[in-house]
């Protein structure tokens, strides 16, 4: 199975700043289609998860463009250009090229 | 779209439980599903998925104990959990299979408490 490792594990920040979530697979995610199915989540306390990024740097309907996903292969990053409030809560990437499918293990942003 | 989990509760350890998702606001035959779990204070964990013609695949954690269906005619997907376990506590959630925009929408979950 695909593992995903997403670091870090916890990251502390204050309104505005700038932040990076890395998520490495443990294989390739291209699939033979050529698409590279790794997308970003986002949990907030009490909430299902709602999608942000798709197809790695797709941004989803509706969630503002301070949000960014990058990466090819095995390396992938989400950015947030000035972390917000309402930014808190528990970020997870997912791919969805290799079944079974796998999550990261999550990285909390809280605040500063 | 809309997804509706229910059917949890609390259950004794290697007893049976069946969870439904009623699912609205699109064509529920032509989309696959899955089922995702997540552990109290836990990550998210992919259980299992059932394309729109019914092909099954399963987490190995749950392979040979759960068993993933759809009714059609019903717009509901299901989730029949057996031989549970003290680790299968989790809300569950359903999800709709979305090509490229997988995992777009979930439900609200539902959970499911194995204990004695």
């Amino acid at each position: 199975d695909v593992v995903l490792t997403q670091t870090p594990p916890t990251l502390s920040a204050t309104i505005g700043q700038s932040v990076s979530i890395s998520c490495r697979s443990s294989q390739s995610l291209l699939h033979s289609n050529g698409n590279t199915y790794l997308n970003w989540l986002l949990q907030r306390p009490g909430q299902p998860p709602q999608l942000l990024i798709y197809l790695v740097s797709r941004l989803e309907s509706g969630v503002p463009n301070r949000f960014s996903g990058s990466g090819s292969g095995t390396d992938f990053t989400l950015k947030i250009s000035g972390v917000e409030a309402e930014d808190l809560g528990v970020y997870y990437c997912v791919q969805s090229t290799h079944a079974p499918y796998t999550f990261g293990a999550g990285t909390k942003l809280e605040l500063k | 779209v809309q997804l509706v989990e229910s059917g949890g509760g609390l259950v004794q350890p290697g007893k049976s439980l069946k969870l439904s998702c009623s699912a609205s606001g699109f064509t529920f035959s032509s989309y696959g599903m899955h089922w995702i779990r997540q552990a109290p204070g836990k990550g998210l964990d992919w259980v299992a998925y059932i394309s729109s013609s019914s092909g099954t695949v399963y987490a190995d954690a749950v392979k040979g104990r759960f068993t993933i269906s759809r009714d059609n005619a019903k717009n509901t997907l299901y989730l029949q959990l057996n031989s549970l376990k003290s680790e299968d506590t989790a809300i569950y959630y359903c999800a709709r299979r979305g090509v490229p925009r997988e995992f777009a929408y979930w439900g609200q979950g539902t959970l499911v408490t194995v204990s004695s």
